[in-house]
Formats: structure tokens, C-alpha cells, sequence
């Protein structure tokens, strides 16, 4: 069955290193978003990407870095992490098409200390 | 800025009906999302509402009223599974979603 899966799906950093989420779908969907979950926030939209080669940024994308080199895969990373990053991240992928459903993956918890 | 207004928590007793209210203020207006999140999960689509009126699917319903910024989820014949997180979320355009902070609800025998 095709899927959306994240890993590490826990890490425990310290400041300042640099930090690489996976996030692959096996859909083929042509739109993959990354959020960040924190309590009294909601879900907020780090980057999000509409194909290959295509990166944009988000409403919390300071420290964030994607990169789009096939359909299947959005890395996300922090490139100095910071405890302010401390956060639950999720990937997303939608079709592109009328269908405005985003499948979420399971989530990755990171922790820098 | 960009804010969508949703309660914080919601209490029903099963079998009964519950609504989860939203309003919004966003720089672009495509459309209204809800999604489900039960504790440690991810969010999952329940409904999209792109024009004003209501639209059913099983016992959920979703409502948007788009002259109001104001759109709502109606859960009927609550069950004990039906607790969990409901985000409101806008499309502000080409799918880029803007979540609501979430209502928890709570569902008791």
C-alpha cells in the first residue's frame, strides 16, 4: 500500500548540531509540506514544495532547510539546531490536483538540548 | 495576520451531538479544512468546504459561511472514539494550509 513515512521518528539533538528529518511518499503525489506542532500553536507550515527541483518557504522557516531531488522525498533539515526548535514535526504530501487532502505522515519528535 | 479562532476544549457524552466552531482571518481564502488528531497521532482529513453551505459525510458534518469567515464541524452520535483534537485549517492558496490551534474534545460514557 502506498504510504508517507518519517524518520527518525525520535532524536534527541544538542544545540548547535546540524539535524536531517526524512520524509518519503510512495504515492507520487507532486506536493509535500513540512509543519512543526507545539502546544497552543496548532501546525504551523515550515516549507512546502509542488514538484521536483521546486522549494518554497513557509510561515516558520527561519533555520529550516529543504531540498526536492525526486517525487518521493522532502528532507528537512535544521542547520544549527536550537532549543527553540524543540518541536513535533510532520510531513505532508497531496495529489495537486482538486483534491485538497494532505496525508500526514507519523511524525518525528526532536529534542535539542 | 493570519488567525483562525476555534474553542479550546468541548465535553459531550456519547450518542449526543457537538459542534466545533471556527472563525478566520487570513490574508487569502480558498477554502476550509478539518482534521482529526488523536493523542500521539497525525492529523487526518475529515472534511473541505470551498463554498458557502454544508457537507455531509456519515456522521461528521462541516458548515462554511464564507460572507462570515465563519465555518463549523458538526459530530454527531458522539462514541467514545471521537475524542480527539479538531484543527480548523484555511487554504490560502495552492493547498498552503493555515491550522486553527485545535479544539480538544472530550467524549464520556
Amino acid at each position: 500500500d502506498a504510504e508517507i513515512t518519517q524518520s527518525p521518528r525520535h532524536k534527541i539533538t544538542e544545540t548547535g548540531r546540524q539535524v536531517t528529518l526524512a520524509c518519503h511518499q510512495t504515492w507520487n503525489h507532486n506536493n509535500m509540506f513540512w509543519y512543526r506542532q507545539d502546544l497552543g500553536h496548532g501546525l504551523r507550515l515550515i516549507h512546502y514544495s509542488y514538484g521536483v527541483q521546486d522549494t518554497n518557504k513557509g510561515e516558520v522557516s527561519d533555520g529550516y532547510s529543504v531540498s526536492r531531488s525526486n517525487t518521493e522525498d522532502l528532507p528537512l533539515t535544521l542547520e544549527s539546531a536550537a532549543s527553540s526548535q524543540t518541536s513535533v514535526y510532520f510531513c505532508a504530501s497531496s495529489p495537486g490536483t482538486g483534491d485538497q487532502e494532505q496525508y500526514f505522515g507519523p511524525g518525528t519528535r526532536l529534542t535539542v538540548t | 495576520g493570519q488567525s483562525l479562532e476555534q474553542p479550546s476544549e468541548v465535553t459531550a457524552v456519547e450518542g449526543a451531538i457537538v459542534q466545533i466552531n471556527c472563525t478566520y482571518q487570513t490574508s487569502g481564502f480558498y477554502g476550509l479544512s478539518w482534521y482529526q488528531q488523536h493523542d500521539g497521532g497525525a492529523p487526518t482529513f475529515l472534511s473541505y468546504n470551498a463554498l458557502d453551505g454544508l457537507e455531509e459525510t456519515g456522521r461528521f458534518s462541516s458548515f462554511l459561511s464564507r460572507s462570515d469567515s465563519y465555518g463549523y464541524l458538526l459530530l454527531q452520535e458522539l462514541q467514545m472514539k471521537d475524542s480527539a483534537s479538531y484543527f480548523c485549517a484555511v487554504n490560502t492558496g495552492f493547498q498552503k494550509l493555515v491550522f486553527g490551534t485545535g479544539t480538544r474534545l472530550l467524549v464520556s460514557p
